[in-house]
Parts: C-alpha cells; sequence; structure tokens
C-alpha cells in the first residue's frame, strides 16, 4: 500500500547547526502535508504545513520543500538549538472512506548536541 | 496549554474493566479525531468526527467505542481491552475533516492494560 516513510530514524546535530529531516511519499493524490514535532511526555505540535501548488515554504527557524517529481518532503530547521531535540513526523492527507484524513510516517528522532 | 485537553493522563486497566477517555477542544473547531501510537509505529487513525457525525472508523475493534455528544467534546469508551491495546492515545482536533488543515493535539492518554 501507499505510505509516507522517512529515510533516518535518527539524527544527530551539533548546536548551531542547521538539520535537514526528510521524508519520502508515494501518494500522488496527496495534495497537503505537514511536519510535527513530538517531544517526550507531550502530544504532536504542529510545525509548518505545505500545499502541492508550492515548493516552498518558510516559518520561523524552518523551511519546508516538497519536490513532487520525486516524492520527497524535507524539513530544514535553521541554527538548530537543544530544545529542538524531539521526534518529528511528516504527514500526508490521503484519501480514505469519508475523504481525506492524515497519514503520518514513523518520525525521526533528532538529538541536538551542545 | 495546547487547546485540546485530555483526561486522564495515565490510565491502568485489567482486561474486564470499563473506562472512558475524556477529549475537549477549546479552539471552535468542528472535526475531531482519535489516534493510536504505539513504540516504533506510526501514529494509527482510529475514529473522525465531522460536526458531530463520525465519517471514518478505520477498522477498528468494537472493544474501542467513541461517542462525540457536541463539537467541543469526544469520548473512547473501552472495554474488555487486550495487553496489545497499550499505547498512548492522543484526540486531535482541526477546522474542519477535509484532511486539509493542521491537526491540532492533546498531550494523549497513555493506557496500560494488564
Amino acid at each position: 500500500g501507499e505510505s509516507v516513510g522517512l529515510h533516518l530514524p535518527t539524527l544527530s546535530v551539533q548546536e548551531g547547526d542547521n538539520s535537514i529531516i526528510n521524508c519520502a511519499y508515494s501518494n500522488s493524490a496527496s495534495d497537503y502535508f505537514i511536519w510535527y514535532k513530538q517531544e517526550s511526555g507531550k502530544g504532536p505540535q504542529f510545525i509548518i504545513d505545505i500545499r502541492s501548488n508550492m515548493d516552498k515554504r518558510q516559518g520561523q527557524r524552518v523551511t519546508v520543500l516538497l519536490n513532487k517529481t520525486v516524492k520527497h518532503l524535507s524539513l530544514q530547521i535553521a541554527a538548530t538549538q537543544p530544545g529542538d531535540s524531539a521526534v518529528y513526523f511528516c504527514a500526508e492527507n490521503i484519501n480514505s472512506n469519508s475523504g481525506y484524513a492524515l497519514n503520518f510516517g514513523k518520525g525521526t528522532s533528532l538529538l541536538v548536541t551542545p | 496549554e495546547t487547546g485540546v485537553t485530555q483526561t486522564p493522563r495515565h490510565l491502568v486497566m485489567g482486561m474486564t474493566n470499563k473506562k472512558s477517555l475524556k477529549c475537549e477542544q477549546h479552539l471552535g473547531h468542528n472535526a475531531m479525531y482519535w489516534y493510536k501510537q504505539s513504540a516504533k509505529k506510526p501514529l494509527e487513525l482510529m475514529f473522525v468526527y465531522s460536526l458531530e457525525e463520525r465519517v471514518e472508523n478505520n477498522s477498528v475493534p468494537s472493544r474501542f467505542s467513541p461517542e462525540c455528544p457536541n463539537s467541543s467534546h469526544l469520548f473512547l469508551h473501552l472495554h474488555t481491552l487486550q495487553p496489545e491495546d497499550s499505547a498512548l492515545y492522543l484526540c486531535a482536533s482541526s477546522q474542519e475533516g477535509t484532511g486539509r488543515s493542521p491537526l491540532h493535539f492533546g498531550n494523549g492518554t497513555r493506557l496500560t492494560v494488564t
């Protein structure tokens, strides 16, 4: 079946460096994508989203890139800080029985070292 | 404060017990969701309610029974659970249930079935 997946289960970066977290998707009909951050003991927190009519979207210290040709999504975090340590999930909307629902990847654990 | 409140935060129950998880959203959203998060697995969509009507039941066993009395409240009634049902149960809400708006999650209920 079609699914969302992540290339790397863990990523370790030094404080101050930029981080890039990648996500592959296989559902060509998906037209909406989201990145979430989940810290220990908390629910997923919305970071940034992008629609399929865009290639790039920027937020505060974060940028999401969408490459529809190769079905690839990435999250870039500038000047990574210790507080960025968390698990990051990408999600795509999929056509379900009721219309559309969000399908999540397994997650990448980001560890920021001093 | 996430805008989505879940209670209890932790629950331990025996296989013959009946319990309920509660979720309340303060965001004025029209759609609410139950997701299951198990270790090393992607978030699994369980149920979707849009405008208080259940629009998705993602092949969830009948020992899980959702209830949405109004657009702000969502319950998950549990009975005769199995140990493999132990997981983090996350409630979320969104502006609408089309899969094209961000989900806002609560911090979850950590369920342990003994």
